[in-house]
């Protein structure tokens, strides 16, 4: 069966510090991945998304992710974190001919002043 | 253009009883989602529908039911309530079916049963 299991359910940095959030997806065929961000009491909001077209994504708000596939992973990362990331993160990924999102737990972003 | 809306917004009932809840897709968007969100068992997918059709279902039981409308509007129903149905519904749209349409969420229903 197809998993997301995400490294930490809590990371807390400085602000001003890397942002680093691991994620690594199982899938026998290409996936395709995604990572949202969920503030209290909203939705969820797309930061960015894997597709094939490019190993290195750029999203929105600074973020970033590699995909690598020798490693199974898609970690998330901002060079220097803001007050306003903190947040809970999830990863995501889709594969076949289907909307079917599966999740990883989530982190929970903390970011110290 | 207007998100994804959800209503309503929260939601108190007993156990036993049943409730509706409804999504409303961004314009244009024909494929609806929904996913349950438990501190337990995080997020997980309910069904999906396109076109009015349910295209895929996740492992629930049959008290959970769908349906989507021919404007794209979906609603999610669950019968006889059990205290572990409290959860935050959320309902995602995106323009077509399948994999790596991006997925735009609403709010989200939040549901408690006592």
């Amino acid at each position: 069966a197809q998993s997301v299991t995400q490294l930490g359910s809590h990371v807390s940095v400085s602000e001003g510090a890397l942002v680093l959030l691991r994620c690594n997806y199982s899938s026998s065929v290409p996936p395709y991945l995604f990572w949202y961000v969920q503030y209290p009491n909203q939705g969820l909001q797309l930061l960015l998304k894997y597709t094939s077209a490019a190993t290195l994504v750029k999203g929105i708000n600074g973020f970033e992710a590699e995909f690598k596939k020798s490693e199974t992973s898609f970690h998330l990362t901002k060079p220097s974190a803001h007050m306003s990331d903190a947040a809970e993160y999830f990863c995501a990924q889709s594969s076949g001919n289907t909307g079917k999102l599966i999740f990883g737990q989530g982190t929970t972003l903390q970011v110290k002043p | 253009k207007a998100g994804v809306t959800q209503t309503p917004r929260y939601l108190i009932k007993t156990r036993g009883q049943q409730v509706t809840l409804s999504c409303s897709p961004i314009s244009g968007h024909r494929s609806v989602s929904w996913y349950q969100q438990t501190p337990g068992q995080g997020l997980q997918f309910l069904f999906e529908y396109f076109s009015e059709t349910q295209r895929n279902k996740g492992n629930f039981p049959g008290r959970f039911s769908g349906r989507q409308f021919s404007n794209s509007r979906s609603e999610m129903n669950v019968s006889t309530l059990e205290l572990g149905d409290s959860a935050l519904y959320l309902c995602a749209s995106s323009l077509g079916q399948g994999n790596g349409n991006e997925q735009f969420f609403g709010p989200g229903t939040r549901l408690t049963v006592l």
